[in-house]
């Protein structure tokens, strides 16, 4: 099983729809958790952390479920701007915690 | 400039060519990571330093596969002999002091072995 897991994508949408992508975890001591967005043919870019009691940045909620170790990203009111590909990030545990352990990513196209 | 940059953005090797690639992260960042991505995956880890020291290379897919940071800023990724399958991306990023979460990633160095 690999340590981090997503949605294989690619998700199709139109703008104004709200996605959900969905990731989990192997490490059940993993320490920390995050959503990248990556842009084609860029860079990574940290899109949020998440945390257990869940958080939200305008149009985009996480939450963190470490009993189910699952991982779920939310957009609501998809704008054309949102189409890139998104990766579940995952630390390592203990002594391995500086490690950053990236899923395969989902891509989202929002279509006018 | 502020961000982590990369050199060369491109580089085209013959098989069995050596390569170097150039990693200068922001400045003051004591972390630093080498990730590979492959077309259509997530970045793999490769290689992880704490200022000069190289505290993880387990990511490292063989010995032809090096990495260096002797002053503890600049890093170079070198891949000896190279082969079809090390055709990838080479991203570099670098984390602040006291940081468990964010990485800067650099626009990465493109390889492709023909």
């Amino acid at each position: 099983r690999k340590e981090v897991e997503q949605d294989p994508g690619p998700f199709n949408v139109p703008e104004g729809a709200t996605v959900a992508f969905n990731c989990t975890y192997s490490n059940s001591a993993s320490q920390s958790f995050f959503w990248y967005r990556q842009d084609c043919r860029k860079e990574p870019k940290l899109l949020m952390s998440v945390y257990s009691s869940g958080n939200e940045d305008g149009r985009f909620t996480a939450q963190l479920n470490r009993a189910s170790q699952y991982i779920s990203l939310l957009i609501r009111d998809s704008k054309l701007s949102d189409s890139a590909t998104y990766l579940c990030v995952v630390t390592g545990s203990g002594g391995s915690n500086y490690k950053l352990t990236f899923g395969k990513g989902t891509l989202l196209t929002v279509n006018p | 400039g502020a961000g982590v940059s990369q050199s060369p953005r491109y580089k085209v090797a013959k098989r069995g060519q050596d390569v170097a690639l150039r990693c200068d992260p922001i400045s003051g960042h004591v972390s630093l990571f080498w990730y590979q991505q492959a077309l259509g995956q997530g970045p793999e880890f490769l290689t992880y330093f704490q200022n000069e020291a190289q505290l993880d290379k387990s990511g490292l897919p063989s010995d032809r596969f090096f990495a260096e940071r002797p002053e503890g800023s600049v890093s170079t990724l070198k891949i000896q002999r190279t082969q079809q399958e090390d055709s990838a991306v080479y991203l570099c990023a670098s984390r602040a002091t006291g940081s468990t979460g964010e990485l800067f990633f650099g626009e990465g160095s493109r390889l492709t072995v023909l």
